[in-house]
């Protein structure tokens, strides 16, 4: 079973513009959620999705936003980026609701703002 | 507030020996999960380990068990017979029973394995 899909792996904006991230979860999951890893911050979550429906939303400002397909698949937007927003942005995906299953997690988007 | 504390930025440990790697959090719930990941240098996140709260019995997955003292709030990990593929960050986190699916995380602690 193929795992937790994150595309692009590598990519470099200027300040100023917007990004959007990808994300195709393990088959058969339906539950998506988004992380920022950074140096000075850690883990940070971001959103979760379920069914197309934002669960759950982190601290972060309006420039993130993300969103669900009907086949799972999610994306996360990045507006008017800032330097603060490079980041690796690692997205994770569960079977089911409940706080029992286990995330699995893909290899991470890599951003850097310049 | 609900925060994880892994005291331990960085540790190191002789190959084939074993070494414990701790974990505290604070929580007022009593139904919750916790769990250790280790991220490599590839940057991707790998489950190590799994513990329910509501289980008295530590979690141990081959050469990986937990030290689960939920009175104390501490989720230790412990490795056993290290070897040079464990070195990575290792991430300790849990995840409450509500509405709120988040994982909540520590700030890591750096293994190092020594040849």
């Amino acid at each position: 079973k193929a795992g937790v899909t994150q595309t692009p792996r590598y990519l470099i904006k200027t300040r100023g513009q917007q990004v959007t991230l990808s994300c195709s979860p393990i088959s058969g999951h339906r539950s998506v959620s988004w992380y920022q890893q950074t140096p000075g911050q850690g883990l940070q979550f971001l959103f979760e999705y379920f069914s197309e429906t934002q669960r759950n939303k982190g601290n972060f400002p309006g420039r993130f936003s993300g969103r669900q397909f009907s086949n799972s698949r999610s994306e996360m937007n990045v507006s008017t980026l800032e330097l603060g927003d490079s980041a690796l942005y690692l997205c994770a995906s569960s079977p089911a609701a409940g706080t029992g299953n286990t995330i699995y997690f893909g290899e991470g988007s890599w951003l850097t703002v310049v | 507030a609900q925060t994880v504390t892994q005291s331990q930025p960085e540790m190191s440990v002789q190959e084939a020996e074993t070494v414990t790697l701790s974990c505290t959090y604070d929580t007022s719930e009593s139904d919750y999960y916790l769990f250790w990941y280790k991220q490599p240098p590839s940057r991707q996140m790998i489950l190590v380990i799994r513990q329910e709260a509501y289980k008295q019995q530590n979690a141990t997955e081959n050469r990986f068990s937990v030290n689960f003292q939920k009175a104390a709030k501490s989720f230790s990990l412990k490795i056993s017979d290290s070897q040079l593929g464990d070195a990575a960050m290792y991430f300790c986190a849990y995840r409450i029973m509500d509405s709120n699916y988040q994982l909540i995380w520590g700030a890591g602690t750096k293994l190092i394995i020594k040849p």
